[in-house]
């Protein structure tokens, strides 16, 4: 069984500040990983996926993620905060194969950004 | 432009009423889903199609129903044996292998019972 766990409900920091999102999985074959954004009352949208390959992802908006299978995570970062980023983000797990798009969610963290 | 949609986007329901929640999509996906999300809480799998006229159950199916009759639709109702419906409805999409599963949104359907 795959499981996600985001580090943090909660992540606040100031406009033009790193941004840190952790995401740490466990998967017992080499997962698909995701990283979603949703504003309020609005559906998820990808920001970046990490399949095969390089392990530094870039994604939209700035935002990138690595994948490091030695620690099992999948952090989400971005070097300079802006306003607009303030919403929920989700990471996300995925099997490969049959399963694909069976995706298992961790609880989301929430970013807010300050001026 | 392809993509999803979801209607209605608000909804009100006594208690004891069943309501259907529509989802479609142009996306020519041959997957479809339905994630309830509470909050503070991540999205919960209800069911699942990977291809039409057949379906399977997610993690928290009682008291849910669905139907994929054509592959574009995948209508989700809920019944009154769900005991807390009170939630934002989403529907997704995806191919049902390729693109690291990759998972395409509706825009949500939140459900208040009265």
């Amino acid at each position: 069984a795959q499981s996600v766990t985001q580090l943090g409900s909660h992540v606040s920091v100031s406009e033009g500040a790193l941004v840190l999102l952790r995401c740490n999985y466990s998967s017992s074959v080499p997962p698909y990983l995701f990283w979603y954004v949703q504003y309020p009352n609005q559906g998820l949208q990808l920001l970046l996926k990490y399949t095969t390959g390089a392990t530094l992802v870039k994604g939209i908006n700035g935002f990138e993620a690595e994948f490091k299978k030695s620690e099992t995570s999948f952090h989400l970062t971005k070097p300079s905060a802006h306003m607009s980023d303030a919403a929920e983000y989700f990471c996300a797990v995925s099997d490969r194969g049959t399963n694909a798009g069976k995706s298992t969610f961790g609880d989301g963290t929430t970013l807010t950004v300050k001026p | 432009d392809g993509g999803i949609t979801q209607s209605p986007k608000y909804l009100f329901r006594k208690e004891g009423q069943n309501v259907t929640l529509s989802c479609e999509q142009n996306l020519n996906h041959d997957a479809m889903y339905w994630y309830r999300q509470d909050p503070g809480q991540g999205l919960r799998l209800i069911y699942y199609s990977q291809i039409v006229n057949d379906f399977q159950k997610g993690d928290i199916a009682e008291g849910y129903s669905v139907s994929r009759e054509k592959k574009e639709s995948f209508p989700l109702t809920v019944t009154s044996a769900q005991k807390n419906p009170t939630a934002f409805y989403l529907c997704a999409s995806s191919t049902s292998t390729g693109l690291g599963g990759e998972l395409f949104f509706g825009e949500g359907s939140r459900l208040t019972v009265l």
